[in-house]
């Protein structure tokens, strides 16, 4: 079992670029969340995807969008970056019956 | 709504001797409760989780938590600190949302530092 993948593992942006990043779930899970992690901080929720659409949305404005694809892996998009989206980005996989989520490596997001 | 409060922000302890790190929850209502550990730039590992079965809950690597919900509290303890255990702890509430895996609400963290 692969558990849960992200690509690609570190990533340098320009400010005002866009960025996407990759997800592949543990097998056997078919919902996705993602969620940014600023330094020192805890992870904040950035939205869920079950069934290919956006179920859940936390605080993060409109330039961070998804994907969900219907192998259930999933793409998160950002645009006109700023440097404050410098962070690591991380996945999480869950099913739908379970309570328990499972977290890819991260993807680091610098943006200069 | 939900919310999640870990009481030290860093806790230095020596090897061999006990571990206590701290959490405080709000909850509307019957919460699911987790810590996971995270190792420097590495992703987060599920420790132990609570789901509304047995209070005292075991994980993994000789830690335990106990859900003491007159006190809101849900703190991880260890009898004895390995070095390997020094690493990020996260404190999580999940926010259930419908029948689906809620989102996760995670606390600030607390550093664990092992002294040898």
């Amino acid at each position: 079992d692969a558990g849960v993948t992200q690509s690609p593992t570190h990533l340098i942006k320009t400010r005002g670029q866009q960025v996407t990043l990759r997800c592949s779930p543990k097998s056997g899970h078919d919902t996705v969340s993602w969620y940014q992690q600023a330094l020192g901080q805890g992870p904040q929720f950035i939205f869920q995807y079950y069934e290919e659409e956006e179920r859940q949305r936390g605080n993060f404005p409109d330039r961070f969008s998804g994907h969900q694809f219907p192998n259930y892996s999933s793409e998160l998009n950002v645009n006109a970056l700023l440097l404050g989206d410098s962070a690591l980005y991380l996945c999480a996989s869950s099913s739908r019956q379970g309570r328990e989520a499972f977290f890819g490596q991260g993807t680091r997001l610098t943006v200069v | 709504a939900q919310s999640v409060t870990q009481l030290d922000s860093h806790v230095s302890v020596s090897e061999g001797t006990p571990v206590l790190l701290r959490c405080n929850y709000s909850s509307s209502y019957s919460p699911s409760l987790f810590w996971y550990v995270q190792h420097p730039n590495k992703g987060l590992q599920l420790l132990l989780k609570y789901t509304s079965a047995a209070t005292l809950v075991k994980g993994i690597n000789g830690f335990e938590a106990e859900f003491k919900k007159s006190e809101t509290s849900f703190h991880l303890t260890k009898p004895s600190a390995h070095m390997s255990d020094a690493a990020e702890y996260f404190c999580v509430v999940s926010a259930r949302h419908s029948s689906n895996t809620g989102k996760l609400i995670f606390g600030q963290g607390t550093t664990l530092q092992v002294k040898p």
